[in-house]
């Protein structure tokens, strides 16, 4: 079975500084693909990057990038430039290729301080 | 595009009741949705994956028989959260898989605050 590990419950910075969250994954699995979601106060879930396991490029989008590290069944999340709308609980997820559920770790709630 | 949403967004209802929760995709077809639960600052907990025209897939110690999930079309599921009692107060999303596209890829709908009294 896969598991998802968000080692840090809370974490919180000042408006404009660089933040980091963690993950770590267990799986037997070597293709599959990697996820953060993103769940501000609304409740509503959003999709924040995506890695395909099989891509050794790490995934960026704008402000978000991840440090990918698939020997170590590691996965990184960098906020660069945070701001307040950042501010929201962050999970981290995983899927095997071809299967349909997502597994999602504990999460890890960011809060961004002006 | 890619736009999921849930009725209603929040109810209550006495013990004892059933109540119903649609979950919509607005702009595509899903061949799969997926039902959660979420605890207050908990994470997401995968209740069951609901295929459309066939029976619900239900995760290990979720009793099928009390979350009824019907999935009559490629755009609308529903759970039935039956007879429903204060320990059912939660937090219910609903996710849908595009039946095309990137197929690995899940939209969330906005969520259902169920408060049993």
């Amino acid at each position: 079975a896969q598991t998802v590990t968000q080692s840090q419950p809370e974490m919180s910075v000042q408006e404009a500084e660089t933040v980091t969250l963690s993950c770590t994954y267990d799986t037997s699995e070597n293709n599959y693909y990697l996820f953060w979601y993103k769940q501000p106060p609304s409740r509503q879930m959003i999709l924040v990057i995506r890695q395909e396991a099989y891509k050794q490029q790490n995934a960026t989008e704008n402000r978000f990038s991840v440090n990918f590290q698939k020997a170590a069944k590691s996965f990184s999340l960098k906020i660069s430039d945070s701001q307040l709308g950042d501010t929201a609980m962050y999970f981290c997820a995983f899927m095997v290729q071809g299967a349909q559920k997502l597994v999602f770790g504990q999460g890890t709630r960011l809060t961004i301080n002006p | 595009g890619a736009v999921v949403s849930q009725h209603p967004s929040w109810v209550i209802c006495k013990s004892g009741t059933s109540v119903k929760i649609e979950c919509r995709s607005l702009d595509f077809q899903a061949t799969t949705m997926f039902w959660y639960r979420q605890f207050p600052k908990k994470s997401l907990m995968l209740m069951a994956t609901s295929n459309e025209g066939s029976k619900a897939t239900y995760e290990q110690g979720v009793e099928k028989d009390k979350f009824l999930i019907n999935h009559a079309s490629l755009t609308l599921s529903t759970l039935t959260v039956t007879s429903a009692h204060p320990e059912d107060s939660s937090f219910y999303i609903c996710s849908a898989r595009v039946a095309s596209g990137r197929a690995n890829e899940q939209f969330f709908g906005p969520g259902t605050r169920l408060t049993v009294l």
